[in-house]
């Protein structure tokens, strides 16, 4: 079985700083990869995800993710954050094939942003 | 597109009554899933659907709770009786072929 690890609980960077989240997996093969965010009282919306090719994902809110086989991560990444980023981060994995079909998520972090 | 539409957002009770929890998948996408979350426990997968069908329901955490999804448009989430410790934010998902879920905004459940 899958499972995800996100190494930090908490993250907190200053307005216009980069950002990097940390998202570990193990999974037998290439897995199928996902970040999702998510604001107070909301639901998870999707930022990116990953199923093959290009290992540099782009996706909204100008966030970028990167798959390092070799190292089993698909960290999160923003040049330049703004305070409306702040909001809990979500790595998820998804096994190939059938069993694809459940995400096994990672415990989340949460990132402040300071003025 | 409207996206997954959840009801009621915040649902107070008081334990042993019965809780339902509605769900509106986005049109045109085959599976469904409930996900429960929680400070302790993180986000749960409870019970998955594909083409109106249970297929998964391994994290549904006792017989109290219980799923449907009579047609394609909706599902249900019933809670009988409510316990404390089922207080959460219950989630509903839903996606096409490609494995991208989309989740609504949730409910927050609390009972008393």
């Amino acid at each position: 079985a899958q499972s995800v690890t996100q190494p930090d609980i908490h993250i907190t960077v200053s307005e216009g700083a980069s950002l990097e989240l940390r998202c570990n997996y193990s999974y037998g093969a290439t897995p199928y990869l996902f970040w999702y965010v998510q604001s107070p009282g909301q639901g998870l919306q999707l930022l990116l995800k990953y199923f093959s090719g290009d290992t540099l994902v782009q996706g909204i809110k100008g966030f970028e993710a990167e798959f390092k086989r070799s190292q089993s991560s698909f960290n999160l990444r923003k040049p330049s954050v703004h305070w409306s980023d702040a909001a809990e981060y979500f790595c998820a994995v998804g096994a190939r094939g059938a069993a694809g079909n459940k995400l096994t998520f990672g415990g989340g972090t949460r990132v402040l942003v300071k003025p | 597109d409207a996206g997954v539409i959840q009801s009621p957002r915040h649902e107070v009770t008081e334990m042993g009554q019965e809780v339902t929890l509605r769900c509106k998948p986005i049109s045109g996408h085959d599976y469904l899933f409930w996900y429960r979350q929680t400070m302790m426990r993180g986000l749960e997968l409870l019970i998955y659907f594909n083409n109106n069908v249970p297929i998964d329901d391994s994290g549904m955490p006792e017989d109290r709770f219980s799923a449907k999804m009579p047609n394609a448009s909706f599902s249900t989430l019933k809670i009988q009786p409510s316990e404390p410790r089922d207080s959460a934010v219950y989630f509903c998902a839903s996606r096409p072929t490609s494995l991208a879920q989309y989740f609504g905004p949730g409910t927050r459940l609390t009972v008393l």
